[in-house]
């Protein structure tokens, strides 16, 4: 299986700042790349699909990059709303896999 | 909105069996690839299970391959995981979601909590 690795684990931010996160895969992928966002006791929710492509209603501050094997996740003027922790996704084989997540916390 | 919503979830002993169902309402059920992905407690998301249209492909994460069953009855637009020989390890919330092909898990349900122990 593929395997998923996001780094950091966890990070800590103030509101207006600009927060990357990064994705690997164990091998390469395209761009079969999906982020979520997880909210304590909530179901996760899709960001950003293939990549690097918005889900509709997913404000503009969130951007994806990336393919082959290296992706990004940015929020670019994080708000109270976004602390949450988000987890990369890969569907470039039937046996999709996610990264470990990452924790972005209020500094 | 598009409901998704689980059931069947609770406490089980070791090596007990348990049958979780999302019932979906809002779209076409028998046009999507369906999953189930859990989370244990504290822990991030693993992939579970997922299942074709029609269900004549289905996947499973090694650790539930043949303990864990996957089906879906396009006629009630509902979704399955029979889950056999249940472990403490399987303690989990448990979500069924629908599937974007290659195009990630659009929509959730709120989850069921699964339980093994004794």
């Amino acid at each position: 299986d593929i395997q998923m690795t996001q780094s950091p684990s966890s990070l800590s931010a103030s509101v207006g700042d600009r927060v990357t996160i990064t994705c690997r895969a164990s091998q390469t992928i395209s761009s079969y790349l999906n982020w979520y966002q997880q909210k304590p006791g909530k179901a996760p929710n899709l960001l950003i699909y293939a990549a690097s492509t918005l889900q509709n209603g997913v404000p503009s501050r969130f951007s994806g990059s990336g393919s082959g094997t290296d992706f990004t996740l940015t929020i670019r003027n994080l708000q109270p709303e976004d602390f949450a922790t988000y987890y990369c996704q890969q569907s470039y084989t039937s046996r999709w896999t996610f990264g470990q997540g990452t924790k972005v916390e209020i500094q | 909105e598009v409901p998704l919503v689980e059931s069947g979830g609770g406490l089980v002993q070791p090596g007990g069996s348990l049958r979780l169902s999302c019932v979906v309402s809002g779209f076409t059920f028998s046009g999507y690839w369906m999953t189930w992905v859990r989370q244990a407690p504290g822990k991030g998301l693993e992939w579970v299970a997922n299942i074709q249209q029609v269900g004549t492909e289905k996947y499973y994460v090694d650790s539930v391959k043949g303990r864990f069953t996957i089906s879906r009855d396009n006629a009630k637009n509902s979704l399955y995981l029979q889950m056999n020989s249940l472990r403490a390890e399987d303690t989990a919330v448990y979500y069924c979601a629908r599937v974007r092909q290659a195009a990630g898990f659009d929509y959730w349900g709120q989850g069921t909590l699964v339980t093994v122990s004794s």
